[in-house]
């Protein structure tokens, strides 16, 4: 399995822009980078994925190094409902998504 | 469209006893993956169901069995129960077994072992 390396937790305020890094040295040409949070007390939620160009959507954007071995998560202006631990997960077997310990966001207000 | 349902949301059981958890998924979605979350060690995935067969599977003891239907619905059983099963297990569903889809995450099922 593909290892990820990101923060253990970042600190943001709200209304400004937080960018979780996540080191992924190991990719492979055909794994897809996904990005996946979980808020307390619920399942995690899909936020974004990519696999060689910056994507966005509703949610967030994501910045993909040209070497594809570093991606960056944005959140454009961080909430307090943003709040929740972020996964960085690479994607080479179906379904199989293989969690580490993910960057806690804090958001202060 | 309703999202993905795991029923029930909480059960406590005696060591010894043997469990099943269910999974609804959305709708349209053929593919059902298993996790188990626990503080100790995080996230784990347990397998995945697609079109009623195993496609993958996680590195638990073979205790940890599931299944999936012809309506996509899977169950996941786990016999003869050990405090160190008590976690969250959540279910997720896929359009496609593809790495390129998104998965859809249950608010999971909270077992308690005792």
């Amino acid at each position: 399995d593909a290892k990820t390396t990101q923060p253990n937790s970042m600190e943001s305020n709200e209304e400004e822009p937080v960018h979780l890094p996540c080191n992924h040295s190991a990719i492979s040409g055909t794994d897809y980078i996904h990005w996946y949070r979980q808020l307390p007390s619920q399942g995690p939620e899909y936020v974004i994925h990519g696999l060689t160009s910056n994507v966005n959507n509703r949610m967030a954007s994501l910045a993909i190094a040209e070497d594809r071995k570093s991606s960056t998560l944005i959140l454009h202006r961080a909430t307090l409902r943003d709040a929740a631990v972020y996964y960085c997960i690479l994607r080479r077997d179906g379904n199989k998504l293989v969690f580490g310990a993910g960057t806690i966001l804090r958001v202060k207000s | 469209k309703a999202g993905v349902t795991q029923t029930p949301r909480y059960l406590i059981k005696t060591r010894g006893q043997q469990v099943t958890l269910s999974c609804s998924p959305i709708s349209g979605h053929r593919s059902v993956s298993w996790y188990q979350q626990t503080p100790g060690q995080g996230l784990q995935f347990l397998f995945e169901y697609f079109s009623e067969t195993q496609r993958n599977k996680g590195n638990f003891p073979g205790r940890f069995s599931g299944r999936q239907f012809s309506n996509s619905r899977s169950e996941m059983n786990v016999s003869t129960l050990e405090l160190g099963d008590s976690a969250l297990y959540l279910c997720a569903s896929s359009w496609g077994s593809s790495v390129n889809t998104e998965a859809f995450f249950g608010q999971g099922t909270r077992l308690t072992v005792v």
